[in-house]
């Protein structure tokens, strides 16, 4: 069965300090891979994906993250983190043969410290 | 600009009541979804309709129910079967991506609805 871990509940990082959110999937075919920020009281917002190819996929507000097939990750990166990327993170799996079913990890929630 | 809308806001249940959380989307969509979100939870899934006048279960559907009349439209209804109602709503909807042979979708989410028990 498909399914997504997101280890770590909160993490706590100071404002430019480096950032990396870490995400497991367990899938049996080809994963399509999702990252999606929450800020409070707001909808999901689409950071980036990776369906194929190069294996570090860059998305909005400077952010990356990193396909590992060997580990079953896709680990989400920032250099630097902002104030403002305090928020909730979701990592997600696409599956399915319609290609439009979705399986979300908990969540991590991020602070960041002045 | 393209996206989805949910409305409204915030929403107040009185005990006993149904009510309805609107959601649409001017992406040419044909999946649509409905999620709860509860603190410490993530999301989980009510209801799915992957084409009009189609609609599944999800993982919580029992005292919800949904119509999926026209493709921009997934009203959600929050009956008073749902004796625990209090949460965040989110609507979704998925559609193909640019890549040629690119058979996943990619969802993307309404600002949600907060619905409140009086």
């Amino acid at each position: 069965a498909q399914s997504v871990t997101q280890p770590d509940i909160h993490i706590t990082v100071s404002e430019g300090a480096s950032l990396e959110l870490r995400c497991n999937y367990s899938y049996g075919a080809t994963p399509y891979l999702f990252w999606y920020v929450q800020s409070p009281g707001q909808g999901l917002q689409l950071l980036l994906k990776y369906f194929s190819g190069d294996t570090l996929v860059q998305g909005i507000k400077g952010f990356e993250a990193e396909f590992k097939r060997s580990q079953s990750s896709f680990n989400l990166r920032k250099p630097s983190v902002h104030w403002s990327d305090a928020a909730e993170y979701f990592c997600a799996v696409g599956a399915g043969f319609t290609g439009n079913q979705f399986y979300f990890g908990t969540g991590t929630s991020l602070t960041v410290i002045p | 600009d393209g996206g989805i809308t949910q409305s409204p806001k915030y929403l107040f249940r009185k005990e006993g009541q149904n009510v309805t959380l609107s959601c649409e989307q001017n992406l040419n969509h044909d999946a649509m979804y409905w999620y709860r979100q509860d603190p410490g939870q993530g999301l989980r899934l009510i209801y799915y309709s992957q084409i009009v006048n189609d609609f599944q279960k999800g993982d919580i559907a029992e005292g919800y129910s949904v119509s999926r009349e026209k493709k921009e439209s997934f009203p959600l209804t929050v009956t008073s079967a749902q004796k625990n109602p209090t949460a965040f709503y989110l609507c979704a909807s998925s559609g193909p991506g640019q890549g040629a042979g690119e058979t996943q979708e990619t969802q993307y989410f309404g600002p949600g609805t907060r619905l409140l028990v009086l």
